[in-house]
C-alpha cells in the first residue's frame, strides 16, 4: 500500500525568505509524485509533478520540488515566499506500476508573514 | 476554459436521508475520480471511472455509497441512509487520460453536512 507523510502541520516563513514544505512517501516500485495547493473554499490546484528524469521539477507560481529516491522524499520549495503563497499544501503519490488513485498526505498549512 | 464543476456547493441533510452529488468534468476528459476530504485530512480516494465504467471502486466505504457515469461525462455520487460520519467535503476530479502520470484537475467540492 502507498502512503505519504507530511511531518509538519504548519510552516511559518517571512515574506522574501525561502520556504520548504516536506514530504516523504512509501510506494511499491517507482512513484509518480504530485504537489497540490488548496486555498480556502476552493478546489485543489495542481502545482507540479515528478514523472522521471531530472530530480528537480519546476512548477507553477515559482515553486519547485526535489525528488530524492534514497530518502524517498519530494520536498516543495520556493526561493522567495510571498504572502499570497499562504495556503494548504498537499503532497500525493501514485505508483507507476498501475493503479490510478492518488494517495494524499494530511497537508501542511503554509503561513507567509510580512 | 471551464474547469470541473460540482453541485451543490453545500448540502445539509438529516440522518437517514438520501443525497446525490453531481460532478461535471472538464470537456474531453475520459477519467473521473471521486474523493472525500474530512476536516484536517487529505482527500481520500473513493472511486474512479474510465469512460462509463467504474474501473476501481475500492475506496467506497460501504454499500450505501454508489456512483454512476452513464454517458461518460457527468457523474453522480449517491449516498443512501446518510450517517453523521458521512459529513465531509466530496471532491471530484478529472484527467485527460487514465495514465498514472496524468495530473488530475479538481472541482471546488460539495460540503455535505448530515445532522
Amino acid at each position: 500500500a502507498q502512503s505519504v507523510a507530511q511531518p509538519e502541520d504548519q510552516v511559518n516563513v517571512a515574506e522574501g525568505n525561502p520556504l520548504t514544505v516536506k514530504c516523504t512517501y512509501s510506494v511499491s516500485g517507482n512513484p509518480y509524485l504530485f504537489w497540490y495547493v488548496q486555498y480556502p473554499n476552493r478546489g485543489l490546484q495542481f502545482l507540479l509533478k515528478y514523472i522521471t528524469g531530472d530530480n528537480l521539477v519546476k512548477g507553477s507560481y515559482g515553486f519547485e520540488a526535489e525528488f530524492n529516491k534514497s530518502q524517498t522524499s519530494f520536498h516543495l520549495k520556493k526561493p522567495s515566499a510571498l504572502v499570497s503563497d499562504s495556503a494548504l499544501y498537499f503532497c500525493a503519490v501514485r505508483p507507476t506500476g498501475g493503479g490510478n488513485k492518488l494517495t494524499f498526505g494530511t497537508g501542511t498549512q503554509l503561513k507567509v508573514e510580512l | 476554459g471551464a474547469g470541473v464543476s460540482q453541485t451543490p456547493s453545500n448540502k445539509v441533510t438529516e440522518k437517514g436521508k438520501y443525497v446525490e452529488l453531481r460532478c461535471d468534468p472538464i470537456s474531453g476528459h475520459t477519467a473521473l475520480y471521486w474523493y472525500r476530504q474530512s476536516l484536517g485530512q487529505g482527500p481520500e480516494f473513493l472511486i474512479y471511472f474510465q469512460g462509463t465504467g467504474a474501473a476501481d471502486d475500492s475506496g467506497l466505504p460501504n454499500d450505501r455509497f454508489f456512483a454512476v457515469r452513464p454517458e461518460g461525462s457527468v457523474s453522480t455520487l449517491k449516498i443512501q441512509r446518510t450517517e453523521r460520519g458521512d459529513s465531509a467535503v466530496y471532491l471530484c476530479a478529472s484527467s485527460f487520460t487514465s495514465a498514472s502520470m496524468a495530473e488530475q484537475f479538481f472541482g471546488p467540492g460539495t460540503r455535505l453536512t448530515v445532522l
